[in-house]
């Protein structure tokens, strides 16, 4: 069954620590996306990466890098510069339209909880 | 004021109540847009994308005005399945020449009792 993998489901992270969350998909979808959600809020966008081997900042990207060395990854790592990391981190994909305007609906991933020890 | 819009609620309500939210978006160039249901601490999923034409799904109707910048989600006969967080989710233009970015609102949290 193609879908979108995220790993893993719950991570701890020490003081001063880099962690890195795994996300790959199968669906042969261009478009990559990260966001962050708190409780009792919406998803904001970290990272999204529209084609291999580029990517762009969302809306909070600061303390956040990711790569996209192949189509099927796009890895999260948060690092010791995001103070305020706890949050439930949500990775999507998504295909093009056929005419190219727009993105199609997002598929995504079953999160990962991030938490700070 | 925000891109996204919505009332986060809760809207409380007996089984088989009519209710309805709404979505207004700032960025008139948006493109497509969609409803999403999202259950406590689960990912969210597709429940409807929003054409211009409005679309129907069931019990669910969405509807979409360009003039007002707003979308809407009516749901008729709750289920007490129904309670969960409705995200509305906006396709916004990335930079200039780029592709389209899903935009979240924060989400309206709709509880069904018996």
């Amino acid at each position: 069954d193609g879908g979108i993998t995220q790993s893993p489901k719950y991570l701890f992270r020490k003081e001063g620590q880099n962690v890195t969350l795994s996300c790959e998909q199968n669906l042969n979808h261009d478009a990559m996306y990260w966001y962050r959600q708190d409780p009792g809020q919406g998803l904001r966008l970290i990272y999204y990466s529209q084609i291999v081997n580029d990517f762009q900042k969302g809306d909070i990207a600061e303390g956040y890098s990711v790569s996209r060395e192949k189509k099927e990854s796009f890895p999260l790592t948060v690092t010791s510069a995001q103070k305020n990391p706890t949050a439930f981190y949500l990775c999507a994909s998504s295909d093009r339209a056929p005419d190219g305007t727009t993105n199609e609906k997002l598929f995504f991933g079953s999160g990962t909880q991030l938490s700070v020890l | 004021r925000k891109e996204v819009e919505q009332d986060p609620g809760p809207f409380n309500v007996p089984e088989g109540a009519t209710v309805a939210f709404n979505c207004t978006y700032s960025n008139s160039a948006s493109q497509s847009f969609f409803w999403y249901r999202q259950d406590c601490r689960k990912e969210p999923k597709l429940l409807m994308s929003v054409y211009s034409s409005g679309n129907e799904d069931g019990r669910f109707t969405a509807q979409l005005n360009r003039a007002s910048q707003y979308i809407s989600l009516l749901i008729r006969d709750s289920k007490l399945s129904d309670s969960a967080t409705y995200l509305c989710v906006v396709n916004k233009k990335g930079w200039e020449g780029g592709s389209y970015i899903p935009t979240f609102g924060r989400g309206t949290s709709l509880i069904v009792h018996p």
